[in-house]
């Protein structure tokens, strides 16, 4: 059963603690990456990987951190330096990573919803 | 600056009918556009994308691409209550070496 899957579902965090939330996609998808949603809001990019031992910032990288040491997984830390860290994260890949493919897309994850309490 | 813009909606329709959802994008680079669906606290799932000019027609999906007017739209034929969900435009620039840009998305709400 191919997908991308995403953990926890629910996720709380007391304030000043970090956590990581895991992705992990048995697609064999080159790239990968991590939006925030916030109620009523787009998605907006935390950060993203093309390849393996690779990744970039996006739009919202300040108090995030990530690691690509495997093609499959793309696990996201949020830290405490995250001012505002309640929100929906999901994760997506797509098979291409250069994006040379007019066609290629991004499929998501069902999403972590993170509560700081 | 926005580069994908949405009107936020909610966007009612009676159930039957035709919705229009209608997105706007800035950068002239942009080749690729994708319609995803979102329903309340779940993930987004892709409906169709068009690289095209045109109509491009899935079930009773058809998505509108004019690239003079950077104008993409969707429209949704004989709308079920089931479709009432959120809809995401994006957009990608071939080669640009950036992921797709996402609006904001608009609410549609199918009244039964």
């Amino acid at each position: 059963d191919g997908g991308i899957t995403q953990s926890p579902k629910y996720l709380f965090r007391k304030e000043g603690q970090n956590v990581t939330l895991s992705c992990e996609q048995n697609l064999n998808h080159d790239a990968m990456y991590w939006y925030r949603q916030d109620p009523g809001q787009g998605l907006r990019l935390i950060y993203y990987s093309q390849i393996v031992n690779d990744f970039q910032k996006g739009d919202i990288a300040e108090g995030y951190s990530v690691s690509r040491e495997k093609k499959e997984s793309f696990p996201l830390t949020v830290t405490s330096a995250q001012k505002n860290p309640t929100a929906f994260y999901l994760c997506a890949s797509s098979i291409d990573g250069t994006w040379t493919s007019s066609t290629d897309t991004q499929y998501f994850g069902p999403g972590t919803r993170l509560t700081v309490l | 600056q926005k580069e994908v813009e949405q009107n936020s909606g909610p966007l009612s329709v009676p159930e039957g009918a035709i919705a229009s959802l209608n997105c706007t994008y800035s950068d002239r680079g942009s080749q690729s556009f994708f319609w995803y669906r979102q329903y309340s606290g779940k993930s987004p799932e892709l409906i169709m994308f068009i690289y095209s000019n045109g109509d491009k027609e899935d079930g009773r999906f058809t998505a509108q691409l004019n690239k003079a007017s950077q104008y993409v739209s969707l429209l949704i034929r004989d709308s079920q209550p089931s479709d009432s969900a959120t809809y995401l435009c994006a957009v990608k620039r071939i080669g640009g070496n950036t992921p797709l840009v996402f609006g904001k998305g608009t609410r549609l709400s199918v009244i039964a």
